[in-house]
């Protein structure tokens, strides 16, 4: 199995401001992903995060908004741009071994 | 198009009760289907996969191509089972990423 943790674990920002998120692998892991959860709603991807590359983003989600970078196998980080009350979610990183993805416990975000 | 449906967004049984939890896909080749799990206050898990054709904590779930369904069973229902599930479906193994149904929350009563 793969132990990923994320970064900050809760946050409440104001309208405007960005917010970054991380995500760390304990161990090398074949592909990321970032997910956002909106409330009461079910996971939606926004991206794969590419080692070294531009993510992949899903129809819906721009880099502007949500740049992400991965600079090694074990380590990504998500931003959130500009953010508004819409954005308030739970954000949670992914990271597939062995044809398994394994999920790290959510950045809940709250944007005032 | 590549989906996963389930159609209860709540199912209440009591303990003991045998629980199926439902859930349909949309697929044109071969998918791969999950069951995660999220207990309260604990990350998404993997319950299990259809290829791996176990049984985890007493649940099972077959693939059934003819009705697209990857339904979610098990014969006796447990209070510690209660939890939100979600059916996915990993569409590609290029791209790796899954498409999720919209959970149902399992609601087991003493």
């Amino acid at each position: 199995s793969a132990v990923i943790s994320q970064k900050p674990s809760r946050d409440i920002c104001q309208r405007g401001t960005s917010l970054t998120i991380q995500c760390q692998v304990d161990s090398q892991v074949t592909m990321m992903f970032w997910y956002r959860q909106q409330p009461g709603q079910s996971l939606t991807l926004i991206a794969t995060a590419n080692q070294g590359s531009e993510a992949t983003y899903e129809s819906g989600f721009v880099i502007d908004k949500f740049p992400i970078s991965r600079p090694n196998l074990t380590f990504s980080t998500l931003t959130v741009s500009n953010m508004s009350p819409e954005d308030s979610s739970i954000y949670l990183c992914s990271g597939r071994r062995t044809e398994t993805q394994y999920f790290g416990p959510g950045t809940r975000l709250l944007v005032l | 198009a590549q989906r996963v449906t389930q159609p209860e967004k709540l199912l209440s049984v009591f303990k003991g009760a045998p629980v199926e939890l439902k859930c349909n896909y949309s697929y044109s080749g071969s998918p791969e289907l999950f069951w995660y799990v999220q207990y309260s206050r604990q990350r998404l898990q993997l319950l299990l996969r259809h290829i791996s054709r176990e049984s985890i904590k007493g649940f099972t779930a077959d693939l059934n191509k003819g009705e697209t369904s990857f339904h979610l069973k098990k014969p006796f229902a447990q209070e510690e089972d209660s939890a939100m599930y979600y059916c996915a479906l990993h569409g590609s193994s290029n791209t790796g990423k899954l498409i999720f149904g919209q959970g149902t929350t399992l609601q087991v009563k003493p």
